[in-house]
């Protein structure tokens, strides 16, 4: 099965700063890449996502990049904001196919004021 | 429903008490996930539930726990006998093939 790596665990910007987190996948066919913010204390929901014939998408401050041959995709957020403060999932799935949607370990990001 | 509903959403039992949790998910989702998040922690997964196909159950810690879902309605998450480490939140989501999956607001389990 599909097998979703994330780092780091924890990282620590300053506001306005940018943020990277890493994540990669083994299953070759994976196809689709969503990431997901949770908040504290609530549920995680979708902030962006990508599929497997995009290597780039942006939505305002938040991009995500996708390197198929590597397996690898990454989640960047620039001029961050106290309001990104969060644990951030990347997760993994064949979109499409009977496989489910494996998650990474999360991100807990600290926006330091 | 406007999105996935757990209950309760706050539980607490006697530690060897059954219980059982529920899971309604968005009309039409064909796969339906549980998880479990201890305080602090990651998303553990725990069952995968996709249409009429056998369950992913490789992610359940052990014999005490167990899930059903008929067709692609409610699922009901079963720990037999809790123990302490059982305590956490217990989170569902539901998705359909072309859709992003969407988490309910989770089960607060505390095993006293």
């Amino acid at each position: 099965g599909e097998n979703v790596e994330q780092h780091p665990s924890t990282l620590s910007v300053q506001e306005g700063d940018s943020a990277v987190i890493k994540c990669t996948y083994s299953d070759s066919a994976s196809n689709y890449f969503p990431w997901y913010k949770q908040e504290l204390g609530k549920r995680p929901q979708l902030i962006i996502d990508i599929r497997s014939n995009v290597g780039e998408k942006k939505d305002q401050r938040i991009a995500v990049t996708l390197n198929k041959t590597a397996k690898h995709f990454s989640l960047h957020i620039t001029e961050t904001q106290p309001e990104d403060s969060a644990v951030y999932f990347c997760a993994a799935s064949r979109r499409g196919g009977a496989d489910g949607l494996t998650f990474g370990k999360g991100t807990h990001l600290i926006i330091q004021p | 429903g406007a999105g996935v509903s757990q209950s309760p959403s706050n539980k607490v039992t006697e530690k060897g008490k059954d219980v059982e949790l529920r899971c309604d998910p968005i009309s039409g989702h064909t796969a339906l996930y549980w998880y479990r998040q201890r305080l602090g922690q990651g998303l553990e997964f725990l069952i995968y539930f996709q249409g009429n196909s056998a369950p992913d159950k490789s992610g359940l810690p052990s014999d005490r726990f167990s899930a059903e879902r008929t067709g692609e309605s409610v699922s009901t998450l079963t720990i037999q006998r809790t123990q302490q480490e059982d305590s956490a939140v217990y989170l569902c989501a539901s998705s359909s093939a072309y859709t992003e999956a969407f988490f309910g607001q989770g089960t607060r389990l505390t095993v006293v």
